[in-house]
C-alpha cells in the first residue's frame, strides 16, 4: 500500500516567524511531488509541482525542497503571516499514472 | 474567469436514496477527478476519467458512479449501495500531457441521515 505521511499533523506558530514541515513518500517509481494550500472554505490551490531530485521552488515566502532518493520534501514558510493559516497538503504521483495519492495535512494556525 | 463548480454546497438525502453531485469546468481540462474527504483522512480518489466516454475507478469506488459525456461535465452518483455516504466530496481537473497541478471545486457536503 503506498502511503503519504504529512508531519506535524498540526502546527501553532507565532506570526513573524519561519517553520517548516515534512512530507516523505516511497522512492521508487517517483514521477512527480505536488503542494496544495487549502484554506477554510476554500478549494484546494496548487503551491508546487516538482518533479526533479535537489528542485527548489519560491513563491513569494513560500518555498518547497524535494528529494526523490530518499522519499521526502519539505514546505518552508518564511515570516508567516495570519493568511498562511491553512492545510498543506503533498500529494506524490507514481510513474505517468494519472492518479496522485494525497497525505492528510498538515493543518497551520498562525498565532498574532 | 475559467474554473470548476460544484453543485449544491450542502445536500440532504435519506438513507436509500441515490444522489447526483454535480461537477462542471471551463478550463478545457481534458482529466476530471472525484475526491472523498472524512475527518482525519486524506482525500481519497473515487473515479477518475482522463477523456470523454472514458473514466475508471479509484481507490474507493464501491458504491459510486460516474459518466463523461461532455468535456465539460463529470457528475457523480452517490448510489443506496454506497455504506457511508455522509462525507465531502470534492471534483478536480487537470491539463494532461506533461506535469500540471489540480484545480479543484468548492466540494458538496453530503449528508445522509
Amino acid at each position: 500500500i503506498l502511503n503519504v505521511e504529512q508531519s506535524p499533523q498540526s502546527l501553532h506558530v507565532q506570526e513573524g516567524d519561519s517553520t517548516n514541515f515534512t512530507c516523505s513518500f516511497p522512492s521508487s517509481n517517483f514521477y512527480a511531488l505536488h503542494w496544495y494550500r487549502w484554506e477554510t472554505a476554500k478549494s484546494p490551490e496548487a503551491l508546487f509541482v516538482m518533479t526533479l531530485n535537489g528542485d527548489e521552488k519560491k513563491k513569494g515566502r513560500i518555498s518547497a525542497t524535494l528529494n526523490t532518493k530518499e522519499g521526502y520534501s519539505y514546505l518552508y514558510i518564511k515570516g508567516s503571516q495570519p493568511e498562511d493559516s491553512a492545510t498543506y497538503l503533498c500529494a506524490f504521483a507514481m510513474n505517468r499514472d494519472d492518479k496522485i495519492i494525497f497525505g492528510k495535512g498538515t493543518r497551520l494556525h498562525i498565532l498574532p | 474567469d475559467g474554473g470548476i463548480t460544484q453543485s449544491p454546497k450542502y445536500l440532504f438525502r435519506k438513507e436509500g436514496q441515490n444522489v447526483t453531485l454535480s461537477c462542471e469546468q471551463n478550463l478545457n481540462h481534458d482529466a476530471m477527478y472525484w475526491y472523498r474527504q472524512d475527518p482525519g483522512q486524506g482525500l481519497r480518489l473515487i473515479y477518475y476519467s482522463q477523456i470523454v466516454n472514458d473514466f475508471q475507478k479509484g481507490d474507493i469506488a464501491e458504491g459510486y458512479s460516474v459518466s463523461r459525456e461532455k468535456k465539460e461535465s463529470f457528475p457523480l452518483t452517490v448510489t443506496s449501495a454506497q455504506k457511508n455516504p455522509t462525507a465531502f466530496y470534492l471534483c478536480a481537473s487537470k491539463k494532461t500531457g506533461g506535469v500540471h497541478g489540480y484545480t479543484f471545486g468548492s466540494g458538496t457536503r453530503l449528508t445522509v441521515v
